[in-house]
């Protein structure tokens, strides 16, 4: 099975700043990957599918880049509310795996 | 707009079984695959198996194959999970979630805690 690893575990920033959160697979899975934000008591909420294309509603300061086993994702300029975690999904091998992602703190 | 709600939290006793429902609406039901996804404590998402609402055809991870059995009911645009053989390792939070055939998972559930313990 396809592991993925993301980094840092967490990342403490100020609103303004810049966010850069990595997510690397094991074995390369094109362009197969998605980013979700999850928070307390919510379900996730897809914000990046095939690694760069953002999700309908999301705002353009989310942006996904990467393939084959090193992907990332940015946000621009952090708002108060992406207080968050964020996880990366493979999807292009079965079993579908997720990775154990990274808590951005504001 | 999709929306996908589950059945409440449940509590079970190690060997028994756990049944829980994902409701659909605001799709074709029988368009779209139903993936399931759980989060134990402390632990990162972990798939557990689709079902193809269309056709039910259904796949398994295989660390749950034998223990976990997906089904649905398309008149009631209602998917199932059923898991048998609890062990306390299974308290979870269980969430559904949905994906066009082979693609990303777009809408997800709000999950089922299920908790097993004597």
């Amino acid at each position: 099975e396809i592991v993925l690893t993301q980094s840092p575990g967490t990342l403490s920033l100020s609103p303004g700043e810049r966010a850069t959160l990595s997510c690397r697979a094991s074995q390369s899975i094109s362009s197969s990957l998605a980013w979700y934000q999850q928070k307390p008591g919510q379900a996730p909420r897809l914000l990046i599918y095939g690694a760069s294309s953002r999700a309908t509603g999301i705002p353009d300061r989310f942006s996904g880049s990467g393939s084959g086993t090193d992907f990332t994702l940015t946000i621009s300029s952090l708002e108060p509310e992406d207080l968050a975690v964020y996880c990366c999904h493979q999807y292009g091998s079965s079993p579908r795996t997720f990775g154990q992602g990274t808590k951005v703190e504001i | 707009q999709v929306h996908l709600v589950q059945s409440g939290a449940e509590m079970k006793t190690p060997g028994a079984s756990v049944k829980v429902s994902c409701k659909t609406s605001g799709y074709s039901f029988t368009s779209y695959t139903i993936h399931w996804v759980r989060q134990a404590p402390g632990q990162r998402l972990e798939w557990m198996g689709w079902i193809n609402a269309g056709n039910g055809d259904t796949a398994y991870s295989q660390k749950f194959q034998g223990r976990v059995t997906l089904t649905r009911d398309t008149p009631a645009s209602t998917a199932y999970m059923d898991l048998s053989s609890l062990r306390s390792e299974d308290t979870a939070v269980y969430s559904c979630a949905r994906s066009s055939s082979g693609s990303y998972i777009d809408f997800w559930g709000q999950g089922t805690l299920v908790t097993v313990s004597s």
